[in-house]
């Protein structure tokens, strides 16, 4: 099976833009997470999709969002881009059939918002 | 919420010694403790992974181990190799179908040849 993918790898965006992340799972796995890694914080939950809803949320404001498509394919987007938001996207999917599911990560989008 | 804690935050052994790295946990309704070796500009990769209902899994040269009571779940690597280098994430879930994963900040071990 293909693993994990996420376009683009990376990004380079100004200060009050805004941005979209895409994230393709593993075929047959239903459940995307997405992660901010940055080496203060290390890695920290975003949120859930399952079945095209958001099942969880993450600590995060309003500016991050994210979508999940009938295909499992995943979005997601910061609006009105901070320097603190410069940080590694990663995002992992699951077969959501254990509880809890063994996550798989893709390879990242490094973010950087000057 | 769900805390995890990892220490130490950096480990150096030489090649062919035991590395342990020890994380503790807040949320005694966790259940689910997976281990994520990352290399330097690579993914995180689930290398092994313990449920609550076990005291200890391994594979081959990775086992892990659970203290519910004390709430501390332990990564041990036996025979290092200098390809154990990486930094090591441990992480704890919630009960249920719950994907939100809480990790601890990371340890670099660096095995010396």
């Amino acid at each position: 099976k293909a693993g994990v993918t996420q376009t683009p790898r990376y990004l380079i965006k100004t200060r009050g833009q805004q941005v979209t992340l895409s994230c393709s799972p593993i075929s047959g796995h239903r459940s995307v997470s997405w992660y901010q890694q940055t080496p203060g914080q290390g890695l920290q939950f975003l949120f859930e999709y399952f079945s095209e809803t958001q099942r969880n949320k993450g600590n995060f404001p309003g500016r991050f969002s994210g979508r999940q498509f009938s295909n499992s394919r995943s979005e997601m987007n910061v609006s009105t881009l901070e320097l603190g938001d410069s940080a590694l996207y990663l995002c992992a999917s699951s077969f959501a059939g254990a509880a809890p599911p063994e996550q798989y990560f893709g390879p990242g989008t490094r973010l950087t918002v000057t | 919420g769900e805390n995890v804690e990892q220490h130490p935050s950096t480990l150096s052994v030489q090649e062919g010694d035991s590395a342990v790295i020890k994380c503790t946990y807040s949320d005694s309704a966790s259940n689910y403790f997976p281990w994520y070796k990352q290399e330097l500009g690579k993914r995180p990769q689930l290398i092994i992974d313990i449920r609550s209902n076990v005291g200890e899994k391994k594979d081959q040269r990775i086992a892990v181990t659970l203290n519910k009571t004390a709430k501390h779940f332990s990564l041990h690597i036996t025979e290092t190799q200098p390809e154990d280098s990486a930094v090591y994430f441990c992480a704890a879930s919630e009960s249920g179908a719950n994907s939100k994963l809480t990790f601890g900040k990371g340890i670099t071990l660096s095995v010396r040849p």
